[in-house]
């Protein structure tokens, strides 16, 4: 059973440019969350979301990101016109119902360098 | 708001030598706690977890956590540590009853650095 995969694992970006990060959930795992790492600092709750369904955005900056879990396929997360303060360690998590169990896993990250 | 605090950004201990790693949490309720470990690179991985009931929790990699409500603390031990722990550590309390979204808030980590 393969674990929370993300990919890319390593994004160069330039200022201005869109970065699009992907991420599969575990099998049976019906709940998708992003957290952001910057440097130094702990991960912060970005998004969580369902199937077609964007439930909690209370982390997510007002501009230029948006995050998707469509039907068929990985959870995106989109960052348009990058800058550099955007660069960050982006982790995805997956969880089954129930929430109350917190069966989190998480991926190995997307590391994005914004140059 | 809930917050989480680990006091040490830092810590060196020696092989064999026991650890503590601290947090302290900001919280209405009893909360839902966790201790994460992340090696360079890597995403984190579940060390252990306090729901309820006994409040010293037995982990994997022969770590514990004591929940201790009078002092808002859930510290996380290892009676004797081992080069390979060397990693950050991340504390983190769940906001399931107050959210419904099941999501976490981390404390800044800890970095452990092992010397032999």
């Amino acid at each position: 059973n393969a674990g929370v995969m993300q990919n890319p694992r390593h994004l160069v970006r330039r200022r201005g440019q869109e970065a699009r990060l992907r991420c599969s959930p575990m099998k049976g795992h019906s709940h998708v969350y992003w957290y952001r790492q910057l440097p130094e600092e702990g991960l912060k709750f970005m998004v969580y979301l369902q199937k077609e369904n964007i439930i909690d955005e209370s982390g997510m900056p007002k501009e230029r990101f948006s995050a998707e879990f469509p039907k068929e396929g990985p959870s995106i997360l989109r960052i348009q016109q990058v800058v550099r303060g955007d660069s960050a360690a982006y982790f995805c998590a997956s969880s089954p119902p129930p929430l109350a169990n917190y069966g989190y896993t998480f991926g190995s990250g997307t590391r994005l360098t914004v140059v | 708001a809930q917050s989480v605090t680990q006091p040490d950004i830092h810590i060196t201990v020696s092989e064999g030598a026991s650890l503590e790693l601290r947090c302290n949490y900001s919280y209405g309720a009893t909360p839902y706690l966790f201790w994460y470990v992340q090696s360079p690179g890597q995403g984190l991985q579940l060390l252990l977890k306090y729901f309820s009931g006994d409040t010293l929790v037995q982990g994997i990699k022969g770590f514990e956590a004591e929940f201790k409500r009078s002092q808002s603390s859930f510290n996380l031990r290892k009676p004797s540590v081992h080069w390979s722990d060397a990693a950050e550590y991340f504390c983190a309390v769940g906001e399931l009853k107050t959210s419904n979204t099941g999501k976490l808030i981390f404390g800044q980590g800890t970095t452990l650095q092992v010397k032999p």
